[in-house]
């Protein structure tokens, strides 16, 4: 079954450290792999979109792995904002179509 | 973002009631997507529209029908409406062009949060 795991659930962290997002996916066949954020209220934004030749792709302090051969993908966050504070979300395109979404893991950052 | 817009972004409404949700956008994208969210789940895909002439069911289309007015209108209909409806709602647009690969991005409208009472 396709599927995209996220982990942790949630995360809770001060401003100004670093934390680190997992994803792992079982979707098949794989097109490419992006991170979203959202905020409270708000639709997805794209962060990263990465093909399975690209295994690092940054955007400002986010930078996202992708390691093709084990089906995981990480998000890390470098010294942290209080804007930061919103949910991400691993979403992987099935080749073809389809986008398969997770759950998301929900990030506090606190002052 | 700005160039997709979702219209009303607020409803309530009770149980049989038929209802419809817009979505307008100015980015020229020949895909359209309507999506639900709900807490604790990922989003999920309702319908999908790759240009006027082409309606596609997602994963859960039950209890929902949608009009592709226009390349930069997408409207979703709740036939009548029943409480486990109740959901965050997105549209997305996308454009494959020539040259773009797979990437496929979408782009996501703020969001319509639907009540069913």
């Amino acid at each position: 079954k396709n599927q995209v795991e996220q982990s942790p659930q949630s995360l809770i962290i001060l401003e100004g450290k670093n934390c680190t997002l997992q994803c792992n996916y079982t979707v098949s066949p794989f097109s490419n792999l992006r991170w979203y954020k959202q905020d409270t209220g708000r639709g997805p934004v794209s962060l990263t979109i990465m093909t399975f030749s690209e295994n690092t792709k940054s955007n400002g302090r986010y930078t996202a792995t992708l390691d093709a051969d084990t089906k995981q993908s990480s998000l890390h966050i470098t010294a942290s904002q209080l804007s930061d504070s919103a949910s991400y979300i691993c979403v992987v395109n099935q080749a073809g179509t389809a986008l398969i979404f997770g759950k998301g893991t929900t990030l506090s950052v606190s002052s | 973002d700005a160039d997709v817009t979702q219209t009303p972004r607020n409803r309530i409404t009770k149980t049989g009631k038929r209802i419809m949700l817009e979505c307008s956008q100015t980015k020229g994208h020949d895909r359209m997507y309507w999506y639900r969210q709900d807490p604790g789940l990922g989003l999920r895909l309702i319908y999908y529209s790759f240009d006027v002439k082409d309606i596609n069911k997602g994963e859960i289309s039950d209890g929902y029908s949608v009009s592709r007015q226009a390349q930069a209108k997408f409207s979703l209909s709740l036939e009548s409406a029943i409480p486990n409806q109740t959901a965050l709602y997105f549209c997305a647009t996308s454009d494959l062009r020539p040259g773009q690969g797979s990437y496929n991005e979408q782009f996501f409208g703020p969001g319509t949060r639907l009540t069913v009472l």
